[in-house]
């Protein structure tokens, strides 16, 4: 069965310092999303993506934060500048077209620790 | 603007026994329901969905939930619970056009007791 995947699983950073996830949706699926767990917290949307730009943003989603897909397959988050208050569990999510549009199928996450 | 209310923080219950979570929502537009499982150290795993038709839809695992459109609830029942059913229970909602972003809930630990 396709599965959503991303990587680093674990990804540790100092302060201050750039880092990018990174997800591989699933093939033939044409919206992608990110979400944040912080530890304890409820998981919360970030971002989506469609067509090659985003369609819509949470209020988290400022300026530090963007979104590429430099090919066919990645679907990447970049935090340009990280705080301590970006530690958290981050969910890359993807949803195809036709019968399952509706359903966002997530990755197992990178757990980033801001230090 | 959607949100999503799961009373239960945590919700321990003895293996074989029945359980049920208890999700409600708030939404000013028609809504999907969603129930996604969490083990530890793992992703998010869709359990079942509402999207239309049936009120009554069933999961993996044994799972089974009821969509109730005058109480604004969503409740997750299994009538006979396994340790491997210990995880965190999200329930969550998006906007029945298609492709929205997903609300939580806090989501509930089902802890279960051998």
């Amino acid at each position: 069965e396709p599965e959503v995947t991303q990587t680093p699983s674990h990804q540790v950073t100092q302060m201050g310092q750039e880092v990018i996830l990174r997800c591989v949706p699933i093939s033939n699926h044409l919206y992608f999303y990110w979400y944040r767990q912080i530890l304890g917290q409820k998981v919360e949307f970030l971002v989506s993506f469609y067509n090659n730009e985003i369609s819509e943003k949470s209020e988290i989603f400022d300026d530090q934060f963007s979104v590429e897909r430099p090919d066919g397959s990645n679907f990447t988050l970049k935090i340009r500048s990280t705080k301590l208050e970006d530690s958290a569990m981050y969910f890359c999510a993807s949803s195809g077209v036709g019968g399952h549009t509706d359903t966002q199928y997530f990755g197992p996450g990178t757990r980033l620790t801001v230090l | 603007a959607q949100s999503v209310t799961q009373l239960d923080s945590q919700v321990p219950v003895f293996e074989e026994a029945p359980v049920e979570l208890r999700c409600n929502y708030s939404s000013s537009v028609s809504v999907y329901l969603f129930w996604y499982v969490q083990y530890p150290n793992q992703g998010l795993q869709l359990l079942l969905k509402y999207l239309s038709g049936s009120t009554l839809v069933k999961g993996i695992n044994g799972f089974e939930a009821e969509f109730n459109k005058s109480q604004t609830s969503f409740h997750l029942r299994k009538p006979s619970v396994h340790i491997s059913d210990t995880a965190e229970y999200f329930c969550a909602v998006s906007e029945n056009s298609g492709n929205t972003p997903l609300v939580f809930g806090k989501g509930t630990r089902l802890s279960v007791i051998a």
